[in-house]
Protein backbone atom coordinates (compact mmCIF):
# COMPACT_ATOMS: atom_id res chain seq x y z
CA UNK A 1 0.00 0.00 0.00
CA UNK A 2 1.86 3.35 -1.37
CA UNK A 3 1.90 5.79 1.89
CA UNK A 4 3.35 8.94 2.85
CA UNK A 5 4.49 8.89 6.12
CA UNK A 6 4.49 11.82 8.76
CA UNK A 7 7.15 11.66 11.68
CA UNK A 8 4.62 12.89 13.98
CA UNK A 9 0.80 13.30 14.83
CA UNK A 10 0.82 15.58 17.64
CA UNK A 11 3.42 18.05 18.59
CA UNK A 12 3.40 20.57 21.20
CA UNK A 13 6.56 23.56 21.31
CA UNK A 14 7.32 26.53 22.66
CA UNK A 15 6.98 29.96 21.12
CA UNK A 16 10.29 30.68 19.28
CA UNK A 17 11.37 27.24 19.06
CA UNK A 18 12.47 26.03 16.09
CA UNK A 19 10.42 23.07 14.82
CA UNK A 20 10.94 20.09 12.17
CA UNK A 21 8.14 18.95 10.35
CA UNK A 22 9.40 15.33 8.57
CA UNK A 23 7.12 13.95 5.67
CA UNK A 24 8.70 10.71 3.38
CA UNK A 25 7.12 9.18 0.68
CA UNK A 26 7.30 5.50 -0.82
CA UNK A 27 5.61 6.17 -4.15
CA UNK A 28 8.47 7.44 -6.04
CA UNK A 29 6.80 10.80 -6.72
CA UNK A 30 8.58 14.05 -7.92
CA UNK A 31 5.94 16.07 -6.54
CA UNK A 32 5.81 16.94 -2.80
CA UNK A 33 3.43 19.29 -1.29
CA UNK A 34 3.07 20.82 2.29
CA UNK A 35 -0.99 22.28 3.48
CA UNK A 36 -1.91 23.83 6.66
CA UNK A 37 -5.82 23.08 7.03
CA UNK A 38 -7.73 25.21 9.38
CA UNK A 39 -11.20 25.06 10.21
CA UNK A 40 -13.06 27.07 7.59
CA UNK A 41 -10.08 27.86 5.39
CA UNK A 42 -9.74 24.61 4.03
CA UNK A 43 -6.06 23.43 3.33
CA UNK A 44 -3.73 26.20 1.79
CA UNK A 45 -0.33 25.70 0.10
CA UNK A 46 2.60 26.75 2.38
CA UNK A 47 5.27 25.23 -0.11
CA UNK A 48 5.79 22.36 -2.82
CA UNK A 49 8.83 20.71 -4.34
CA UNK A 50 9.13 19.17 -8.08
CA UNK A 51 12.30 17.87 -7.60
CA UNK A 52 14.96 16.96 -5.28
CA UNK A 53 16.52 20.69 -3.85
CA UNK A 54 14.18 22.18 -5.64
CA UNK A 55 11.38 24.31 -3.40
CA UNK A 56 8.91 26.97 -4.93
CA UNK A 57 6.65 29.12 -2.49
CA UNK A 58 2.85 28.76 -2.01
CA UNK A 59 0.20 30.75 -1.18
CA UNK A 60 1.34 31.31 2.47
CA UNK A 61 5.01 30.65 3.13
CA UNK A 62 5.36 33.12 5.30
CA UNK A 63 7.28 31.92 8.37
CA UNK A 64 7.81 28.59 7.40
CA UNK A 65 10.73 27.10 5.26
CA UNK A 66 11.43 23.37 3.79
CA UNK A 67 14.03 21.17 2.76
CA UNK A 68 14.13 18.74 0.16
CA UNK A 69 17.96 16.60 0.37
CA UNK A 70 16.33 13.19 -0.88
CA UNK A 71 13.26 12.09 -3.26
CA UNK A 72 11.46 10.61 -0.83
CA UNK A 73 11.69 13.17 1.65
CA UNK A 74 10.09 16.61 2.15
CA UNK A 75 10.99 18.61 5.46
CA UNK A 76 8.64 21.58 6.77
CA UNK A 77 10.78 24.30 9.09
CA UNK A 78 9.08 26.15 11.31
CA UNK A 79 12.01 29.04 12.39
CA UNK A 80 10.42 30.53 14.94
CA UNK A 81 7.24 29.22 15.95
CA UNK A 82 4.56 31.40 16.80
CA UNK A 83 0.82 30.75 18.11
CA UNK A 84 -0.90 31.87 15.21
CA UNK A 85 1.56 28.91 13.27
CA UNK A 86 -1.04 26.30 15.46
CA UNK A 87 -2.57 24.29 13.14
CA UNK A 88 -3.10 20.74 10.79
CA UNK A 89 -0.27 20.47 8.93
CA UNK A 90 -0.54 17.78 6.00
CA UNK A 91 1.46 16.99 3.58
CA UNK A 92 1.38 15.20 0.24
CA UNK A 93 2.79 13.90 -2.63
CA UNK A 94 1.81 13.62 -6.79
CA UNK A 95 2.38 11.88 -9.64
CA UNK A 96 2.00 15.56 -11.77
CA UNK A 97 2.35 18.76 -10.48
CA UNK A 98 -1.26 19.87 -11.01
CA UNK A 99 -1.88 16.85 -9.40
CA UNK A 100 -3.39 14.43 -12.25
CA UNK A 101 -4.74 11.44 -10.78
CA UNK A 102 -4.57 13.24 -7.38
CA UNK A 103 -2.27 13.52 -4.11
CA UNK A 104 -1.73 11.12 -1.88
CA UNK A 105 -1.60 12.83 1.95
CA UNK A 106 0.11 11.62 4.92
CA UNK A 107 -2.04 11.42 7.78
CA UNK A 108 -1.24 15.05 9.33
CA UNK A 109 0.39 16.43 12.21
CA UNK A 110 -1.46 18.13 14.59
CA UNK A 111 0.73 21.24 15.91
CA UNK A 112 0.30 23.30 18.97
CA UNK A 113 2.37 26.34 19.85
CA UNK A 114 2.00 27.57 23.67
CA UNK B 1 -6.99 35.99 -6.44
CA UNK B 2 -8.57 32.25 -7.97
CA UNK B 3 -10.63 30.96 -5.19
CA UNK B 4 -13.23 27.76 -5.07
CA UNK B 5 -16.30 28.12 -3.11
CA UNK B 6 -17.75 24.89 -1.46
CA UNK B 7 -21.61 25.17 -0.52
CA UNK B 8 -22.85 23.58 2.30
CA UNK B 9 -20.13 23.60 4.77
CA UNK B 10 -22.07 21.56 6.86
CA UNK B 11 -24.55 18.84 5.50
CA UNK B 12 -27.03 16.65 7.58
CA UNK B 13 -29.12 13.77 5.84
CA UNK B 14 -30.44 10.62 6.70
CA UNK B 15 -29.38 6.93 5.95
CA UNK B 16 -30.46 6.19 2.49
CA UNK B 17 -31.10 10.01 1.27
CA UNK B 18 -28.74 11.51 -1.21
CA UNK B 19 -26.37 14.26 -0.77
CA UNK B 20 -25.35 16.85 -2.89
CA UNK B 21 -22.18 19.50 -2.29
CA UNK B 22 -21.26 22.20 -4.54
CA UNK B 23 -18.39 23.76 -5.61
CA UNK B 24 -17.49 27.29 -7.82
CA UNK B 25 -13.99 28.06 -9.34
CA UNK B 26 -13.08 31.46 -10.97
CA UNK B 27 -10.00 29.90 -12.76
CA UNK B 28 -10.63 29.25 -16.47
CA UNK B 29 -7.80 27.49 -16.90
CA UNK B 30 -9.02 24.99 -14.25
CA UNK B 31 -9.18 21.59 -16.40
CA UNK B 32 -9.24 19.24 -12.96
CA UNK B 33 -11.32 18.78 -10.32
CA UNK B 34 -10.83 16.00 -7.66
CA UNK B 35 -12.76 15.26 -4.36
CA UNK B 36 -11.11 14.40 -1.14
CA UNK B 37 -12.94 12.63 1.68
CA UNK B 38 -10.88 13.24 5.37
CA UNK B 39 -12.27 10.79 7.71
CA UNK B 40 -11.43 11.87 11.92
CA UNK B 41 -7.77 11.77 12.07
CA UNK B 42 -6.75 10.82 8.58
CA UNK B 43 -5.63 13.19 6.08
CA UNK B 44 -7.54 13.52 2.75
CA UNK B 45 -7.90 10.85 0.40
CA UNK B 46 -9.14 10.96 -3.14
CA UNK B 47 -12.42 9.15 -4.17
CA UNK B 48 -13.05 10.41 -7.83
CA UNK B 49 -11.85 12.99 -10.28
CA UNK B 50 -13.34 14.66 -13.29
CA UNK B 51 -11.53 16.29 -16.26
CA UNK B 52 -13.04 18.61 -18.02
CA UNK B 53 -13.50 16.90 -21.07
CA UNK B 54 -16.49 15.07 -19.94
CA UNK B 55 -19.98 16.28 -17.83
CA UNK B 56 -20.33 13.40 -15.66
CA UNK B 57 -18.50 10.84 -13.97
CA UNK B 58 -20.19 8.12 -11.83
CA UNK B 59 -18.43 5.37 -9.79
CA UNK B 60 -20.91 3.18 -7.71
CA UNK B 61 -23.02 5.47 -4.86
CA UNK B 62 -20.67 8.57 -5.78
CA UNK B 63 -21.03 10.93 -9.20
CA UNK B 64 -19.39 14.03 -9.81
CA UNK B 65 -20.78 16.81 -12.48
CA UNK B 66 -19.21 19.70 -14.26
CA UNK B 67 -20.48 22.45 -16.09
CA UNK B 68 -17.53 24.34 -17.64
CA UNK B 69 -19.52 27.55 -18.75
CA UNK B 70 -21.28 28.30 -15.56
CA UNK B 71 -17.60 26.60 -13.50
CA UNK B 72 -19.65 24.57 -11.13
CA UNK B 73 -18.74 21.18 -10.44
CA UNK B 74 -20.75 19.05 -7.75
CA UNK B 75 -20.59 15.76 -6.01
CA UNK B 76 -23.78 13.35 -5.30
CA UNK B 77 -23.72 10.49 -3.24
CA UNK B 78 -26.48 8.46 -3.25
CA UNK B 79 -27.80 6.24 -0.98
CA UNK B 80 -25.76 6.85 2.30
CA UNK B 81 -24.38 5.13 4.77
CA UNK B 82 -23.17 6.10 8.26
CA UNK B 83 -19.54 5.70 7.00
CA UNK B 84 -20.07 8.49 4.29
CA UNK B 85 -20.00 10.72 7.73
CA UNK B 86 -16.90 12.51 6.91
CA UNK B 87 -15.41 16.03 5.61
CA UNK B 88 -15.19 16.85 1.62
CA UNK B 89 -13.20 18.44 0.14
CA UNK B 90 -13.59 20.16 -3.72
CA UNK B 91 -10.74 21.04 -6.00
CA UNK B 92 -9.74 22.57 -9.09
CA UNK B 93 -6.30 22.60 -10.71
CA UNK B 94 -4.70 22.72 -14.09
CA UNK B 95 -3.65 19.30 -14.09
CA UNK B 96 -0.71 18.00 -15.40
CA UNK B 97 0.54 21.74 -16.22
CA UNK B 98 1.87 23.83 -13.09
CA UNK B 99 1.50 23.26 -9.70
CA UNK B 100 -1.44 25.28 -8.93
CA UNK B 101 -4.55 23.38 -7.07
CA UNK B 102 -7.03 24.98 -4.93
CA UNK B 103 -9.57 23.58 -2.46
CA UNK B 104 -12.58 24.44 -1.44
CA UNK B 105 -13.51 25.18 2.34
CA UNK B 106 -14.61 21.38 3.02
CA UNK B 107 -18.48 20.59 3.72
CA UNK B 108 -18.70 18.09 6.76
CA UNK B 109 -21.62 15.23 6.26
CA UNK B 110 -23.44 13.72 9.01
CA UNK B 111 -25.05 10.51 8.11
CA UNK B 112 -27.89 9.59 10.77
CA UNK B 113 -28.81 5.99 10.80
Amino acid sequence: DVKVTQSSRYLVKRTGEKVFLECVQDMDHENMFWYRQDPGLGLRLIYFSYDVKMKEKGDIPEGYSVSREKKERFSLILESASTNQTSMYLCASSLTGGGYGGYTFGSGTRLTVV
Amino acid sequence: GENVEQHPSTLSVQEGDSAVIKCTYSDSASNYFPWYKQELGKGPQLIIDIRSNVGEKKDQRIAVTLNKTAKHFSLHITETQPEDSAVYFCAASTGGGGFKTIFGAGTRLFVKA
